[in-house]
């Protein structure tokens, strides 16, 4: 079926480990897109990704890192995790600027840093 | 950057109808979604506004006015299920990305 997948949807890891998240999304949607989304908070875009190869910062990237070597995949890696990063993450895929479209969001990776 | 102001929360009787509203501060506006969101899920979208007026979807209604930098979410014939947090996110730019607010929490009361 078509959609957009997280993995893993829980993890607890340490401080200053490296932890890799996952997003599939099988609609070829040119966007793609990280946010991370604090308690009684709304969505805050980490990074996003026009197309293949192409990526760009958002509104709170420092700490991660992002890539899109596929169309398809769009991994978020934390490469030493703080506390501070504990959030729960969405991915989301989309159209551009010009679509009335919506964004399509995956499931959630909930991680916790202790 | 932009700003975009919800109400934290709201509470409304089932069977009423509600209005959530959102204002915001952008350039290069490209349009505003609602979403919804209940607890401990993913958003999923509800409505999409890029010109002034009302836009309807069965229960839902939303409204736009871009001189303003207004919309509002209209929820009628309250259910219980209704009882989530509502996002307004503003399209802006040439690229596909948007900026959310807060959130407001619904609450629905029998």
């Amino acid at each position: 079926d078509a959609g957009i997948t997280q993995s893993p949807r829980y993890k607890i890891t340490e401080t200053g480990r490296q932890v890799t998240l996952m997003c599939h999304q099988t609609w070829s949607h040119s966007y793609m897109f990280w946010y991370r989304q604090d308690l009684g908070h709304g969505l805050r875009l980490i990074y996003y990704s026009a197309a293949a190869d192409i990526t760009d910062k958002g509104e709170v990237p420092d700490g991660y890192v992002v890539s899109r070597s596929k169309t398809e995949n769009f991994p978020l890696t934390l490469e030493s995790a703080t506390r501070s990063q504990t959030s729960v993450y969405f991915c989301a895929s989309g159209w551009g600027s010009g679509s009335n479209q919506p964004q399509h969001f995956g499931d959630g990776t909930r991680l916790s840093i202790l | 950057g932009q700003n975009i102001d919800q109400p934290t929360e709201m509470t409304a009787t089932e069977g009423a109808i509600v209005q959530i509203n959102c204002t915001y501060q952008t350039s290069g506006f490209n349009g505003l979604f609602w979403y919804q969101q209940h607890a401990g899920e993913a958003p999923t979208f509800l409505s999409y506004n890029v010109l002034d007026g009302l836009e309807e979807k069965g229960r839902f209604s939303s409204f736009l006015s871009r001189s303003k930098g207004y919309s509002y979410l209209l929820l009628k014939e309250l259910q219980m299920k209704d009882s989530a947090s509502y996002l307004c996110a503003v399209r802006s730019g040439n690229a596909g990305k948007s900026t959310f607010g807060d959130g407001t929490t619904l609450t629905v009361k029998p």
